[in-house]
């Protein structure tokens, strides 16, 4: 079971906007602790996306964006392409465990 | 260019020990702490381990509590992981990454628990 949770799945039609939530408590997002964003396709590691809340890497679209409130953060990608299927997994430091602490992972189904 | 190489992976039977070294260049290695990560087949991310940017501290996960140990050397820009007591659930890609305002990861490297 993971210290943050997202949801196992979300789809969408190209084109489309989804979003993919993680939340998590008071000794890690809730204690505002930066929550990271990553992209991994089959095989490979795991991409930089959104680092510090909200910002994006150099050569990250801007389709992607990422927020945090609380105890919980978000991921939106909008116009959705058919190369954005992937695994996405948000990640943030937790003070009770003293390391870092990540969510199960969506899985994005583009239609 | 920021860069972490993962090295030292392989195939190692249970109840054996494994050390994997993860190679560091392009930044100060020691000003940031820096972690280990694992991944499953199929599975998704789960942290190992952290040690701090001069060693003097370090925490672990508690499935690798006991068995496993982090270490760095400062001077030659590597981060280790001493795997002992290894299990078929130690199977998985371990990645190094490099904590600040933007982690960094390293591509990992495949350890294969089997008889």
């Amino acid at each position: 079971q993971s210290v943050l949770t997202q949801p196992p799945s979300v789809s969408g039609a190209p084109g489309q906007r989804v979003t993919i939530s993680c939340t998590g408590s008071r000794s890690n997002i809730g204690a505002g602790y930066a929550v990271h964003w990553y992209q991994q396709l089959p095989g490979t590691a795991p991409k930089l996306l959104i680092y510090g809340n909200t910002n994006r890497p150099s050569g990250v679209p801007d389709r992607f964006s990422g927020s945090k409130s609380g105890t919980s953060a978000s991921l939106a990608i909008s116009g959705l392409q058919a190369e954005d299927e992937a695994d996405y997994y948000c990640h943030s430091y937790d003070s009770n465990l003293s390391g870092w602490v990540f969510g199960g992972g969506t899985k994005l189904t583009v239609l | 260019e920021v860069q972490l190489v993962e090295s030292g992976g392989g195939l190692v039977q249970p109840g054996g020990s494994l050390r994997l070294s993860c190679a560091a260049s392009g930044f100060t290695f020691s000003s940031y702490w820096m972690h280990w990560v694992r991944q499953a087949p199929g599975k998704g991310l789960v942290w190992v381990s952290r040690i701090n940017n001069d060693g003097s501290s370090t925490s672990y996960a508690d499935s690798v509590k006991g068995r496993f140990t982090i270490s760095r050397d400062n001077a030659k820009n590597t981060l280790y992981l001493q795997m002992n007591s290894l299990r078929a659930e130690d199977t998985a890609v371990y990645y190094c990454a490099c904590s600040g305002t933007s982690p960094t990861w390293g591509q990992g490297t495949l350890v294969t628990v089997s008889s």
